[in-house]
């Protein structure tokens, strides 16, 4: 059973252009949450999704960035004319049903924004 | 809204020592607890997780934690590190009641070095 999987792993974006960071979640998980680490920094809580619904984007900057997670394939968080400060790891967790279940993290985006 | 502290941010063992990293939340009750580790490059594993109950909880890699409510902490404990346990330690607190919605609130973390 493959664990979550992120990709691509490293990203390297212009200021300007447009990021998207793909995850794909655990067999059997439906619901998936995003997480951004900056330097030297903890995780910080993006956005909670279950398929084809936004349940929580409390935690995502409301200009340039959203979500998604369709009914097929991976979920993908997009970020448009990014700038230096979105620089940092984000990683994806998913988990098989409501109710506090351990979160399966993947291995993580590392975008450098140039 | 709940908060995690972190208060050591790198701490240095010798291989074969014990080890305690701490963790301080704030939150109005009881909040879910749990501890991730990162190695380098890699993604989060949890080690252990606190929901009710007996609070001295057992995770894997021989670590253990202790909830105490009165000092609202819960740090991570192991009896004797091998090298193979140098990676970042996060604390993370759930909201129990924000059933439906599991985010976590991690710490800053704790790097930990072992040395020889």
């Amino acid at each position: 059973n493959a664990g979550v999987m992120q990709n691509p792993r490293h990203l390297v974006r212009r200021r300007g252009q447009e990021a998207r960071l793909r995850c794909s979640p655990m067999k059997g998980h439906s619901h998936v949450y995003w997480y951004r680490q900056l330097p030297e920094e903890g995780l910080k809580f993006m956005v909670y999704l279950q398929k084809e619904n936004i349940i929580d984007e409390s935690g995502m900057p409301k200009e340039r960035f959203s979500a998604e997670f369709p009914k097929e394939g991976p979920s993908i968080l997009r970020i448009q004319q990014v700038v230096r400060g979105d620089s940092a790891a984000y990683f994806c967790a998913s988990s098989p049903t409501e109710g506090y279940n351990e979160q399966f993290f993947g291995p993580g985006t590392r975008l450098t924004v140039l | 809204a709940q908060s995690v502290t972190q208060p050591d941010i790198h701490i240095t063992v010798s291989e074969g020592a014990s080890l305690e990293l701490r963790c301080n939340y704030s939150y109005g009750a009881t909040p879910y607890l749990f501890w991730y580790v990162q190695s380098p490059g890699q993604g989060l594993q949890l080690l252990l997780k606190y929901f009710s109950g007996d609070t001295l909880v057992q995770g894997i890699k021989g670590f253990e934690a202790e909830f105490k409510r009165s000092q609202s902490s819960f740090n991570l404990r192991k009896p004797s590190v091998h090298w193979s346990d140098a990676a970042e330690y996060f604390c993370a607190v759930g909201d129990p009641a924000n059933f439906g919605n599991e985010k976590l609130t991690f710490g800053t973390g704790t790097r930990l070095t072992i040395i020889p």
